[in-house]
């Protein structure tokens, strides 16, 4: 069955940086899209990044973009999510998501990760 | 403030049916598919409507989505206490090249 773990949260200093990974099982991992996705505390749902099946087109919201870094493994079946210069605004949980295309435009999330929680303190 | 906007909370009585609704523009649902999740407290979004009104295997037919236009709604009949939680809607923004989000409703079964 399909499976997504997310890991790699904790506490973080402001300014600083974090990687987190999502572990991919249960599906051929290079066939589809994928996402992260976060929710601040009490807040709803913000999209986050996306990269294509294949790593060739990846898009991020504006409140990341040259600070935040989609990148996947296929050879691992791991996604990860690279964060440089983190500040209290990225406290949140962060979830992968798999989309049920190939290129993350136009369809939607099937399945979830459980979520890894990130806090930046300033 | 999100891109699509939904109510912030409904309420209905067990049994009864309530209505969500999910309003954007050209650029997102009047040119996409919607999908809609549901999040239980304390858990993980999960996928309760696909392309605008399509159930994934194991969703009850009691959920039903529906599009017309620029606005999505999710109906949601027979209502029971399990079913309270906080709904939201997606779609592709082809004008920011971005997935976005309602900012989330939360349903009280009274």
């Amino acid at each position: 069955q399909v499976q997504l773990v997310d890991s790699g949260g904790g506490v973080v200093q402001s300014g600083r940086s974090l990687r987190l990974s999502c572990a991919a099982s249960g599906f051929t991992f290079s066939s589809y899209a994928m996402h992260w996705v976060r929710q601040a505390p009490g807040k709803g749902l913000e999209w986050v990044a996306l990269i294509s099946h294949d790593g060739s087109n990846k898009y991020y919201t504006d409140s990341v973009k040259g600070r935040f870094t989609i990148s996947r493994d296929s050879s691992r079946n791991t996604l990860s999510l690279q964060m440089n210069s983190l500040g209290p605004e990225d406290t949140a949980v962060y979830y992968c998501a798999r989309d049920q295309g190939a290129w993350g435009y136009g369809y939607y999330f099937d399945y979830w990760g459980q979520g890894t929680l990130v806090t930046v303190s300033s | 403030q999100s891109v699509l906007t939904q109510p912030p909370s409904v309420s209905a009585a067990p049994g009864q049916r309530v209505t969500i609704s999910c309003s954007g523009s050209s650029s997102n649902i009047g040119n996409n598919f919607v999908s809609w999740y549901q999040q239980l407290p304390g858990t993980a979004p999960k996928l309760l409507i696909s392309d605008n009104n399509k159930r994934p295997s194991g969703i009850p037919d009691r959920f039903s989505g529906s599009k017309s236009g620029t606005s999505a709604t999710l109906g949601i009949s027979g209502l029971q206490t399990g079913d309270e939680a906080d709904y939201y809607c997606g779609t592709w923004d082809r004008s920011l090249s971005s997935w976005v989000f309602g900012g989330g409703t939360k349903l009280t079964v009274l």
